[in-house]
């Protein structure tokens, strides 16, 4: 079975720094292009990143560009998102899901990421 | 950026209806459209994928059709758990945008 395990959220201030994991099992992780996806409080969906198989092709939203870094392990099938010079307006659950050539087929559970003072 | 939109953003039905939700793309995406369904407090799931392709284990009541910049979601006997939220999502272009969602909750 999939599993994706997000784990490093909490409150934050603002400027502030938080790294995120997403524990993967169940595939072969290193198969796989992986994503971010982040959903506000009350609001839709939002795309923040793409990650390739080897981890050398990223991209990004540019809302999160030049603030937030993405990374994967493949030898632990774990990916990471750091997010850095963070802001009010990033809070919000983050979630990481497996990329099957156009679309997300398995989703973690998520984890919260409050910015604020 | 593609923009994705869908309506009705809510609506209203009773179990055995049969429902449809549309989402539109700003642009031409061929058939890159998948649709996602979210329960409060839940991860979201696929539910179709490239317009119309059903994901495994899910219920052939749900149906998507549709191409270029107009797609539509069919539930056609509308049963308890499928009160939900329902988001589409293009696929032809990064970055890969989610409509705003429509809520979809008991008459």
């Amino acid at each position: 079975e999939v599993q994706l395990v997000e784990s490093g959220g909490g409150l934050v201030k603002p400027g502030g720094s938080l790294r995120l994991s997403c524990a993967a099992s169940g595939f072969t992780f290193s198969s796989y292009s992986m994503n971010w996806v982040r959903q506000a409080p009350g609001k839709g969906l939002e795309w923040v990143s793409s990650i390739s198989r080897s981890g050398n092709y990223i991209e990004s939203a540019d809302s999160v560009k030049g603030r937030f870094t993405f990374s994967r392990d493949n030898a632990k099938s774990s990916l990471y998102l750091q997010l850095n010079s963070l802001r009010a307006e990033d809070t919000a659950i983050y979630y990481c899901a497996r990329y099957q050539e156009g679309y997300l087929d398995s989703w973690g559970q998520g984890t919260l990421v409050t910015v604020s003072s | 950026d593609i923009q994705m939109t869908q309506s009705p953003s809510s609506l209203s039905a009773s179990v055995g209806d049969r429902v449809t939700i549309t989402c539109r793309a700003s642009q031409s995406i061929s058939r890159y459209l998948n649709w996602y369904q979210q329960k409060p407090g839940k991860a979201p799931k696929l539910l179709i994928y490239d317009a119309s392709t059903l994901q495994s284990g899910v219920p052939s009541r749900f149906s998507g059709s549709g191409s270029g910049t107009d797609f539509t979601l069919t539930i056609g006997s509308l049963q308890p758990e499928d009160f939900a939220t329902y988001s589409c999502q293009q696929s032809y272009s990064i970055p890969f945008t989610f409509g705003p969602g429509t809520k979809v909750d008991i008459k």
